[in-house]
């Protein structure tokens, strides 16, 4: 069983509002990733990282950014939220080939 | 690129049905393919995986065997139980990243009736 932690684990906020999403994860993972959720339950890779220092944009567009400054920690932020960024929020860990995910964040911009 | 189908959705079934969820993928050479459980308000769980043509791998009663001939990896179970009631996504890993991006499915949700 992965150990991988999300806070917070539900969020509303008014727009225009700066935000971080955390994730952290206990096993030393060096592959670590983020994942937006539609309603209609299909997943996108929007950022990840293969260790400390290195991030990449995934396949979806997004206007949030991420840091990976230690192994353990791969915060997600948004600068200024729009309704349009409601939705749940997911990030996986990796040793290898096999994922494993915390229990997401389901953020609501108002 | 690399892409995975899944069966659309939603499934609807009776406690003790048979269950067949499909999944066909299109890769270049011998991808790792996998099944994830998504149980509602959490995140993904791995349910299953196989790395090689012919594997068959097995969880929980859930079955899926590597077809290369069909490009197919068809989730089964006997017997679904109400706690079955979930989405399911297919994913594959390329064999050629040393990496593990996951190409992933849209999903299937079930839901099992008593």
């Amino acid at each position: 069983e992965a150990d991988i932690y999300q806070t917070p684990r539900y969020l509303v906020i008014g727009t225009g509002k700066k935000i971080t999403l955390e994730c952290s994860q206990t096993m030393g993972h060096d592959k670590m990733y983020w994942y937006q959720q539609d309603p209609g339950m299909e997943l996108h890779l929007i950022h990840y990282s293969y260790g400390v220092n290195s991030t990449e944009k995934g396949d979806l567009s997004s206007e949030s950014t991420v840091s990976r400054i230690r192994t353990e920690h791969f915060p997600l932020t948004l600068e200024s939220a729009r309704p349009s960024h409601t939705s749940q929020y997911l990030c996986a860990s990796s040793p290898g080939r096999i994922q494993y995910f915390g229990a997401g964040t389901r953020l609501s911009v108002l | 690129g690399d892409s995975v189908t899944q069966m659309e959705g939603p499934v609807t079934l009776s406690e003790e049905a048979f269950l067949t969820i499909n999944c066909t993928y299109t890769a270049t050479g011998y991808p790792s393919l996998f099944w994830y459980v998504q149980y509602p308000g959490e995140g993904l769980q791995l349910l299953l995986k196989a790395t090689k043509a012919d594997d068959k791998g097995s969880n929980k009663g859930f079955e899926a065997t590597y077809r290369k001939e069909t490009t197919s990896f068809h989730l089964e179970k006997g017997s679904v139980q109400v706690s079955d009631s979930a989405v399911y996504f297919c994913a594959l890993s390329p064999i050629r990243t040393s990496g593990s991006r996951l190409t992933f499915g849209e999903g299937t949700q079930l839901t099992v009736n008593p």
